[in-house]
């Protein structure tokens, strides 16, 4: 099993709305990433968990906050968003962050449209 | 982290012909090389993979050879059939910091 799950799929948000996104994985990994991706580019990216702790912070604007509150779960919490920040965003999971083990499996991502 | 040269960024071949996606890279810590497929309206999928001690890799028609010295790695697809049509990535590792190219757009024409 390399399923990672994100949830929602589809997202329509307001400017001064919160959400949240959410990605879950049950492969016993203990790294989780969080992508950008903008249509016809590559992904980009955002955050990196480790142990449950950030190891990988890539000067992403305050109005993007991760958590990681166990293992298996990464959320990304939005606040204030801008309609450029429109994208497919893409959780990810590897059993390690460095090392032997570090093959990387991706979610099927969330389609986020700021309006 | 240093970014990937991917190139080409689109390639079109005949069913059964045989396709290369060739990445170079600057950063000599990277040490692990994966390959991505993305269809439309999905997420990448891990197609394979090479680390910096081996130079050549193969998984079924799939193959791909890493030149460390020259910092360059490359994607061969043999008997390309029509669902091999999708975005191909190539990314570079160091550290849990994945860097990928621009993207390959393969499309395999019936």
């Amino acid at each position: 099993d390399t399923e990672v799950t994100q949830t929602p799929k589809h997202l329509v948000m307001g400017m001064t709305n919160k959400k949240s996104l959410k990605c879950e994985q049950h492969m016993g990994h203990r790294a989780m990433y969080w992508y950008k991706q903008k249509a016809k580019k590559p992904p980009e990216l955002m955050f990196v968990y480790s142990y449950e702790k950030l190891s990988i912070n890539e000067s992403v604007p305050s109005r993007f906050s991760p958590e990681c509150p166990n293992s298996s779960l990464l959320n990304l919490h939005l606040h204030a968003l801008q309609p450029e920040d429109s994208a497919l965003y893409l959780c990810a999971s590897s059993y390690q962050m460095t090392g032997v083990n570090t093959e990387a499996f991706f979610g099927q991502g969330t389609r986020l449209t700021v309006v | 982290g240093e970014n990937v040269e991917q190139h080409p960024s689109t390639l079109s071949v005949q069913e059964g012909d045989s396709a290369v996606i060739k990445c170079t890279y600057s950063d000599s810590a990277s040490n692990y090389f994966p390959w991505y497929k993305q269809e439309l309206g999905k997420g990448p999928q891990l197609i394979i993979d090479i680390r910096s001690n081996v130079g050549e890799k193969k998984d079924q028609r799939i193959a791909v050879t890493l030149n460390k010295t020259a910092k360059h790695f490359s994607l061969h697809i043999t008997e390309t059939q029509p669902e091999d049509s999708a975005v191909y990535f190539c990314a570079r590792v160091e550290r849990g910091d994945m860097r990928f190219g621009a993207g390959t757009r393969l499309t395999v024409k019936p």
